[in-house]
């Protein structure tokens, strides 16, 4: 079945330091790919997606590039800021998987904390 | 506007007991998805209904978990004779439609902890 595998945390980091997630994923057709994240207190809200080979998708300084090759979806940001502090959580929709209903499949997720 | 509600936030129960969670979706989306996500792990698929139908129940763990949407808005997750395992936070998540690249919008979620 569907699986998506990230690297594990919690990741610590100063402000304004580069950022990288790793995140895989297997499937059985094509996959959407998704990273959501999770601030304090908050529920999952979606923070970038892309739908097809070579997209990227962007949003708050966050990438990520959908790579078939590798069968990737990395999240990346070049300056982080405290207020990034969450947890990040991949994601992927199957269109092969259950029955039509694209569910989603997610990882474990990644708990990030910036420090002044 | 609204976003997707759920209610209770918490419930604790005693082994064996019945519980309900509800979900009000945002309105107008006709996919609603429910997700359960244990301590330290990502949300898992239960079920998904396209308008009042359950278009989907693979994700259920037993037959204990069932899950209804008579008009194709609110949605109610049941819970016959819990067992320990089932606590965990129950997340919702509505979209405007079943489609592969929709949106899922997500509850702030219910954390049951079955004592």
């Amino acid at each position: 079945g569907d699986s998506v595998t990230q690297m594990e945390g919690p990741v610590t980091l100063s402000e304004e330091a580069f950022l990288t997630i790793n995140c895989t994923y297997t499937a059985t057709g094509y996959p959407s790919l998704f990273w959501y994240v999770q601030y304090p207190g908050e529920g999952l809200q979606l923070l970038l997606k892309a739908t097809k080979a070579d997209d990227k998708g962007s949003n708050k300084g966050f990438e990520a590039t959908y790579r078939k090759e590798t069968t990737s979806f990395h999240l990346e940001k070049g300056s982080v800021q405290v207020s990034d502090s969450a947890v990040y959580f991949c994601a992927l929709s199957d269109a092969y998987s259950g029955a039509g209903s694209y569910q989603l499949t997610f990882g474990k997720g990644t708990k990030l904390s910036v420090i002044p | 506007g609204a976003g997707v509600s759920q209610t209770p936030s918490n419930k604790v129960t005693e082994k064996g007991k019945y519980v309900e969670l509800r979900c009000d979706p945002i309105s107008g989306h006709t996919a609603l998805y429910w997700y359960r996500q244990s301590l330290g792990q990502g949300p898992e698929f239960l079920i998904y209904f396209q308008g009042t139908g359950a278009a989907d129940d693979s994700g259920l763990p037993n037959d204990r978990f069932f899950a209804v949407r008579p008009e194709g808005s609110v949605s109610t997750l049941k819970i016959q004779r819990t067992e320990r395992g089932d606590s965990a936070v129950y997340l919702c998540a509505s979209s405007e439609s079943g489609r592969i690249d929709n949106e899922q919008f997500f509850g702030p979620g219910t954390r049951l902890t079955v004592l």
